[in-house]
């Protein structure tokens, strides 16, 4: 079981925005700026898409964006295209004394 | 730029053991963090533990404390990983990946991955 509790799936048709959630608690999303986005091909190693919770590193597409409030953090991709159906993954820093970072499972998007 | 460029795959009995580098390049590789993260196959990514390349310093997610050992050679600017008593579900990718940042958790680079397969 993840650490971060996250859809196992979305879809969505190009042109639209999806959103996906993460979950976790006080020790880790909520009480730390330090949510991060990852976006997988398979096949494929991760890709930083989203940094502490709303930044985008250079050269990754204004349609990717982050939020959160609470415990849940958001990653929001407005206007979908093909190219974004992938994995994705959050993460966030923790402060369990077991763990550095904790990963949610993980959420297929489908772009129909 | 920047390079992360791992091993290749590996194939191992049950019991044995498994190291797997990670060269980087295109940085000062003493100035930041490099962590490991696994990936079974079909499954999530699962954080294994960090190294300070700058004085050597580890921190281990429980779950590998005993068996994982991280070290690095500063003057061919590589991380390892080895673990130890190797079971059949240790079958995985493992990544090599940066942290700009030693708190944040964030990886913005990460190695091509090595399939390390346990298989009697």
């Amino acid at each position: 079981q993840s650490a971060l509790t996250q859809p196992a799936s979305v879809s969505g048709s190009p042109g639209q925005s999806i959103t996906i959630s993460c979950t976790g608690t006080s020790s880790d999303v909520g009480g730390y700026n330090y949510v991060s986005w990852y976006q997988q091909h398979p096949g494929k190693a991760p890709k930083l898409m989203i940094y502490e919770v709303s930044n985008r590193p250079s050269g990754v597409s204004n349609r990717f964006s982050g939020s959160k409030s609470g415990n849940t953090a958001s990653l929001t991709i407005s206007g979908l295209q093909a190219e974004d159906e992938a994995d994705y993954y959050c993460s966030s820093y923790t402060s369990s004394s077991t763990l550095n970072v904790v990963f949610g499972g993980g959420t297929k998007l489908t772009v129909l | 730029q920047v390079q992360l460029v791992q091993s290749g795959a590996e194939v191992k009995k049950p019991g044995a053991s498994v190291k797997v580098s990670c060269k980087a390049s295109g940085y000062t590789f003493t100035g930041y963090y490099m962590h490991w993260v696994r990936q079974a196959p079909g499954q999530g990514l699962e954080w294994m533990g960090r190294i300070n390349p700058n004085s050597g310093g580890t921190n281990y997610a429980q779950k590998f404390q005993g068996r994982v050992t991280m070290t690095r050679d500063t003057s061919i600017s590589t991380a390892y990983m080895e673990l130890s008593r190797l079971r059949s579900d240790d079958t995985a990718v493992y990544y090599c990946a940066r942290a700009p940042t030693p708190v944040a958790g964030t990886f913005d680079y990460w190695g091509q991955g090595t399939l390390v397969t346990v298989s009697s």
